[in-house]
């Protein structure tokens, strides 16, 4: 199947600090990407959808000054997390589906553990 | 919101075969089935999907009741890698949109 791939896979940094998480689709291309975060024992939350050339959309309580995406190509999304708090800790997620295509599977990426401390 | 209902949790024995249920009662015509699991600590894995007839893949197969409103995805020989969290997800055809998550069903493969 498809490959996503995000990085870094774990990261930990200070309160007040930002970090950029990548998404990458290694062999197709991906004009929307999606982005979900995970809290302990808890399921994906969809956090806001990527849309390549163009701002992304965000789900409702979903800052989007603190959470800036970034599709500068069909093959790249970034996340950045501004000013990140304890709080922001979580699993963050991506996934992608091959070219345009409305059908078919949705491939996920390993997910990156952000710790704040 | 998840438009599925699935039990919070289920153990199978090494070997056996583990049936894990999903309701859908509200699906509409144009929506699939999809089941994804999620190992701990990694991103979810598609493991199979339909519409309305049964699917069987190398990893496992879907039965889809004749109204739609429930299925059931079969993994025939469970191996302790299957312990995982199993997600019923249904989505309409149309359109690139993303999958909504509920809470899932957690497999305990048991040896």
């Amino acid at each position: 199947g498809a490959v996503v791939s995000q990085h870094p896979s774990w990261v930990i940094c200070k309160s007040g600090t930002s970090v950029k998480i990548e998404c990458r689709s290694l062999d197709f291309q991906a004009t929307t990407m999606f982005w979900y975060r995970q809290f302990p024992k808890q399921s994906l939350m969809l956090m806001a959808t990527s849309n390549e050339g163009s701002k992304a959309t965000y789900e409702q309580g979903v800052e989007k000054d603190k959470f800036l995406i970034n599709h500068a190509s069909l093959t790249l999304s970034t996340l950045t997390v501004t000013s990140a708090h304890p709080e922001d800790s979580s699993f963050y997620i991506c996934s992608a589906r091959p070219g345009t295509g409305v059908t078919g599977e949705l491939f996920f990426g390993e997910g990156s553990r952000l710790t704040v401390l | 919101d998840a438009k599925t209902t699935q039990p919070t949790s289920m153990d199978c024995a090494e070997g056996r075969a583990a049936n894990l249920p999903c309701n859908h009662s509200t699906i509409s015509g144009n929506e699939y089935v999809y089941w994804y699991r999620q190992i701990h600590s990694q991103g979810p894995q598609y493991i199979i999907h339909g519409l309305k007839n049964n699917e069987t893949n190398e990893m496992a197969s879907l039965i889809i009741t004749e109204d739609r409103k429930s299925s059931t995805l079969i993994l025939p020989h469970a191996t302790l890698r299957d312990t995982a969290v199993y997600y019923c997800i249904v989505r309409p055809n149309s359109g690139n949109t993303p999958l909504v998550f509920g809470k899932g069903t957690r497999l305990s493969v048991i040896a």
